[in-house]
């Protein structure tokens, strides 16, 4: 079946730039996805990108895909501590359900 | 836009009680709404799809039984825990996509325990 895999652990000091990967098996997906997720919260959307796109930006946020590696990363410029979260990678082949990476942790320090 | 509800965020029953969790779009209408739950330390996992008007389609190991869902409007679905054990306490989160070109938006979770 379809697997979207990513690192799970990520340490960077505020101010510098936090790059996060993942890579997919499943060669049809149509979007793929970085969502956020605080403590105790849901996820929240950060941005997507269709396959189609080989870069997408958006303020601190860049995203690339490399198609034929199936390799996707989220870049975060000017880390700072609130961007102390859970990130998760997911892809979808339109509308249809989400596969999800187990997440990556992203711990910024002071 | 594409704003989802859901309500509680977090909920104490007694073991051998139902729970009901409600999911609700708020600014547009969802014909498929998605079930997830949350293990520690894990990615979420698909519970279930709940269509509107129509039976939910499970994921394979999920019981029907335990996890009643209902989708009754299109912009409410409901995920009912019945006879609710100790192991069921998880976080669980519904999500809804307002169109096909845009990412699925997640309620904030409700946080279940079971004692």
């Amino acid at each position: 079946g379809e697997d979207v895999e990513q690192s799970l652990f990520l340490s960077v000091r505020e101010g510098d730039s936090s790059v996060i990967n993942c890579t997919y098996t499943d060669s049809s997906s149509t979007y793929l996805y970085w969502y956020k997720q605080e403590p105790g919260a849901g996820l929240q959307l950060l941005t997507y990108i269709f396959s189609n796109m080989d870069m997408k930006q958006d303020q601190r946020l860049t995203v690339l895909l490399n198609k034929k590696d199936k390799h996707l990363s989220l870049r975060i410029a000017d880390t700072q501590t609130g961007d102390s979260a859970i990130y998760f990678c997911a892809e979808s082949k339109g509308y249809s359900t989400l596969t999800f990476g187990k997440g990556t942790m992203l711990l910024v320090s002071p | 836009g594409a704003v989802v509800s859901q309500h509680p965020s977090w909920v104490i029953c007694k073991s051998g009680t139902s729970v009901k969790i409600e999911c609700r779009s708020l600014d547009f209408q969802a014909t498929t709404m998605f079930w997830y739950r949350q293990f520690p330390k894990q990615s979420l996992m698909l519970m279930a799809t709940s269509n509107e008007g129509s039976k939910a389609t499970y994921e394979q190991g999920v019981e029907k039984d335990k996890f009643l869902i209902n989708h009754a409007s299109l912009t409410l679905s409901t995920l009912t825990v019945t006879s609710a054990h100790p192991e069921d306490s998880s976080f669980y989160i519904c999500s809804a996509q307002l169109r096909q070109d845009y990412g699925y938006t997640f309620g904030s979770g409700t946080r279940l325990t079971v004692v």
